[in-house]
């Protein structure tokens, strides 16, 4: 089984610049979910969506950040203009529902440097 | 007070040293609890599952006290390939959905 891809690796960019991130998840995966993690510190949770729709946003900062699964399998995460604060390691992950009973797979990340 | 709570060590022990860490959660709502392995510069990996009645993958043992919102993991002769850093892992139901709140992570080193 195929795991969890992400697109690219590493980036670096300067403030107020512009970046996507794109993520493919397991195969038949419903529901998909974005986390940040900064040096030192754990995942924590930016977006999650169930098929094409978002389960849960509270925590994304939607001055800047949007993400969006249109057509419920591929995800995108922009932010537009990024800050200093936002380097760190996006990381996507899928599970088979959203009851995370069994934990999440994720995918190996993007390592996100603003200069 | 953070959601979920863990030593971020690091703790450094000797080969083939026992070696337990300690988490603490606040939402008594929580319905699922894991712990997750992550190395340097990688991804996070599902270690194991952790259960009330307490489970035992291996070298390594999880045990749940639901009354005390505590989670524990226990690594006995601990390897070098052990050293990683440790998240605690809580799935808490909320509006949203159920979603995985992770710790900060206990770093292990284990040494010669």
């Amino acid at each position: 089984e195929a795991g969890v891809a992400q697109s690219p690796r590493y980036k670096i960019i300067e403030k107020r610049q512009s970046v996507a991130f794109w993520c493919n998840p397991i195969s038949g995966h419903a529901t998909l979910y974005w986390y940040q993690q900064i040096l030192g510190q754990g995942p924590k949770l930016l977006i999650q969506f169930q098929n094409n729709g978002v389960v849960d946003d509270s925590q994304l900062p939607k001055d800047r950040f949007s993400a969006e699964r249109l057509k419920g399998v591929d995800s995108t995460l922009k932010i537009q203009p990024a800050k200093l604060e936002d380097s760190a390691v996006y990381l996507c992950a899928s599970s088979t529902s959203d009851r995370g009973q069994h934990g999440y797979t994720f995918g190996s990340g993007t390592r996100l440097t603003v200069v | 007070r953070k959601e979920v709570e863990q030593d971020p060590g690091p703790f450094n022990v000797p080969e083939g040293a026992t070696v337990a860490f300690n988490c603490t959660y606040s939402n008594s709502a929580s319905q699922s609890f894991f712990w997750y392995r992550q190395d340097c510069r990688k991804e996070p990996k599902l270690l194991m599952s952790v259960y009330s009645s307490g489970n035992e993958d291996g070298r390594f043992t999880a045990q749940l006290n639901r009354a005390s919102q505590y989670i524990s993991l226990l690594i006995r002769d601990s390897k070098l390939s052990d050293s990683a850093t440790y998240l605690c892992v809580v799935n808490i139901l909320g509006g949203g959905g159920n979603k995985l709140t992770f710790g900060t992570g206990t770093q292990l080193k284990v040494e010669l």
